[in-house]
C-alpha cells in the first residue's frame, strides 16, 4: 500500500525566502507524481506533473524534482510571496494503469509580508 | 489543460435530506471519473472509482447505498449522499481522465458540504 508523507506539516516563512517542501512515498513504482495547491476551502490547482521518467519540472518560480529510487519529491519556491500562502499537496499515482492516486496530508504554507 | 467543474461549490443541508454533487468534464470526455473525500487536517481519500455506463467501483469502507454514484454519460458523473448526517460533512472532489489508463486526470474545484 501506498503511503505519501510531506514534511514539514506547516511552515512559515517571511517574504522573499527561498523554501522547499519534502514529499516521501514508500512504494517506488510510480506513473507520475504531481504537486498541488489548495486555497482554503477550495479545490485543487495543480502546479507541476513530473513523469516517472523525469528528474525535474520547472515553471515560473517553481521547481519540482523527483528521485523515484529514493522515493522522494522535492517542490522550490523561489521568492516567496504572500499569494503564496496556501496548502501544498503531493499526490502520486501508481503504475501499472491503476488510477488510485495517494495524496500526502499536505504542507501549510505562510508567507509573512 | 483539460477543465473538469463540479456543483455546487458549497452545499449546507438538513440532516436527513440527499444531497446530489455534478462533476462534468468541460471540453473533453471522460469515460471514468473519480470521487475524493477530504476530512480536516486529513488528506484526500479516494472513494469510488465512476466508470460511464457502468456500477462505480468503491473503496473499502466506503457504503455504496450511501454514496449513489451515476456516470450516465461521457462528460457527466454524479454523487448523491442520501440520508446525510452531520459525520457526512467534508470536502468532495472529482477528477476525470481524458483518456485510457495511463492519461491524466484534472480535478474540479471541489464541493464543501456541510449538514446540520
Amino acid at each position: 500500500k501506498q503511503e505519501v508523507t510531506q514534511i514539514p506539516a506547516a511552515l512559515s516563512v517571511p517574504e522573499g525566502e527561498n523554501l522547499v517542501l519534502n514529499c516521501s512515498f514508500t512504494d517506488s513504482a510510480i506513473y507520475n507524481l504531481q504537486w498541488f495547491r489548495q486555497d482554503p476551502g477550495k479545490g485543487l490547482t495543480s502546479l507541476l506533473l513530473i513523469q516517472s521518467s523525469q528528474r525535474e519540472q520547472t515553471s515560473g518560480r517553481l521547481n519540482a524534482s523527483l528521485d523515484k529510487s529514493s522515493g522522494r519529491s522535492t517542490l522550490y519556491i523561489a521568492a516567496s510571496q504572500p499569494g503564496d500562502s496556501a496548502t501544498y499537496l503531493c499526490a502520486v499515482r501508481p503504475s501499472g494503469g491503476y488510477q488510485k492516486v495517494t495524496f500526502g496530508i499536505g504542507t501549510k504554507l505562510q508567507v509573512i509580508p | 489543460g483539460a477543465v473538469v467543474s463540479q456543483h455546487p461549490s458549497r452545499v449546507i443541508c438538513k440532516s436527513g435530506t440527499s444531497v446530489k454533487i455534478e462533476c462534468r468534464s468541460l471540453d473533453f470526455q471522460a469515460t471514468t471519473m473519480f470521487w475524493y473525500r477530504q476530512f480536516p487536517k486529513q488528506s484526500l481519500m479516494l472513494m469510488a472509482t465512476s466508470n460511464e455506463g457502468s456500477k462505480a467501483t468503491y473503496e473499502q469502507g466506503v457504503e455504496k447505498d450511501k454514496f449513489l454514484i451515476n456516470h450516465a454519460s461521457l462528460t457527466l458523473s454524479t454523487l448523491t449522499v442520501t440520508s446525510a448526517h452531520p459525520e457526512d460533512s467534508s470536502f468532495y472532489i472529482c477528477s476525470a481522465r481524458t483518456g485510457g489508463p495511463n492519461t491524466e486526470a484534472f480535478f474540479g474545484q471541489g464541493t464543501r458540504l456541510t449538514v446540520v
